[in-house]
């Protein structure tokens, strides 16, 4: 059971938008913690896609954006590619327990 | 910038194992550094961190007691030794770094070692 909730799975067709969540608690996002994205290839190590909530490492396509609000935040992929086609994960931090990293379950993204 | 880990195999369940991440490229000691796992198919752990420029750890309650991260900024490495193996710590073990504080993204990521325990 993972601190922070993801849709296990979510999919579109080549050109649609699609979005991911990412709910947590009032001890890390609510928290005021900052929500970080990752894209993960098969047999690959995770990949930064948004830092700080909605910031773009140089590289990374601005067909990806982040966004949170509350307790939550959600990752949108417009003009969806092939290539996408990867599991995305989300992370912040706990300040339960002393202070702890929390990722979410993981997002498998298909494309259609 | 690279980050290469090492010590990952076969162990038995309850045995030892000590996995190392050797760091080129920047300064551990500037750095929060932790161990990342992911058991086959499943989705990505937190096990355990360490301060870059003090001796605080934190570790998942899942790990806490049984395994021990360290560092030597002297030789640009972290190590996590691994006591009392479980079946269920059988995954990929990553160390990745984050800048700054131990809230922000991981901006380097390892290749990854596998630790498998099984009879």
């Amino acid at each position: 059971q993972s601190v922070l909730t993801q849709p296990p799975s979510v999919s579109g067709a080549p050109g649609q938008r699609v979005t991911i969540s990412c709910t947590g608690s009032s001890s890390n996002i609510g928290a005021g913690y900052d929500v970080h994205w990752y894209q993960q290839l098969p047999g690959t190590a995770p990949k930064l896609l948004i830092f700080g909530n909605s910031n773009r490492p140089s590289g990374v396509p601005d067909r990806f954006s982040g966004s949170k609000s509350g307790t939550s935040a959600s990752l949108a992929i417009t003009g969806l590619q092939a290539e996408d086609e990867a599991d995305y994960y989300c992370q912040s931090y706990d300040t339960s327990l002393g202070g702890k990293v929390v990722f979410g379950g993981g997002t498998k993204l298909t494309v259609l | 910038v690279q980050l290469v880990e090492s010590g990952g195999g076969l162990v038995k369940p309850g045995g030892s194992l000590r996995l190392s991440c050797a760091a080129s490229g920047f300064s551990l000691s500037d750095y929060y550094m932790s161990w990342i796992r992911q058991a086959p198919g499943k989705g990505l752990e937190w096990v355990s961190y360490s301060s870059g420029k003090t001796t605080y750890t934190n570790y998942a309650d899942s790990v806490k007691g049984r395994f021990t991260i360290s560092r030597d900024n002297a030789k640009n490495s972290l190590y996590l030794q691994m006591t009392s193996l479980r079946a269920e710590d059988t995954a990929v073990y990553y160390c990745a770094s984050q800048a700054g504080t131990v809230d922000r993204n991981f901006d380097y990521w390892g290749q990854g070692t596998l630790v498998t325990v099984s009879s």
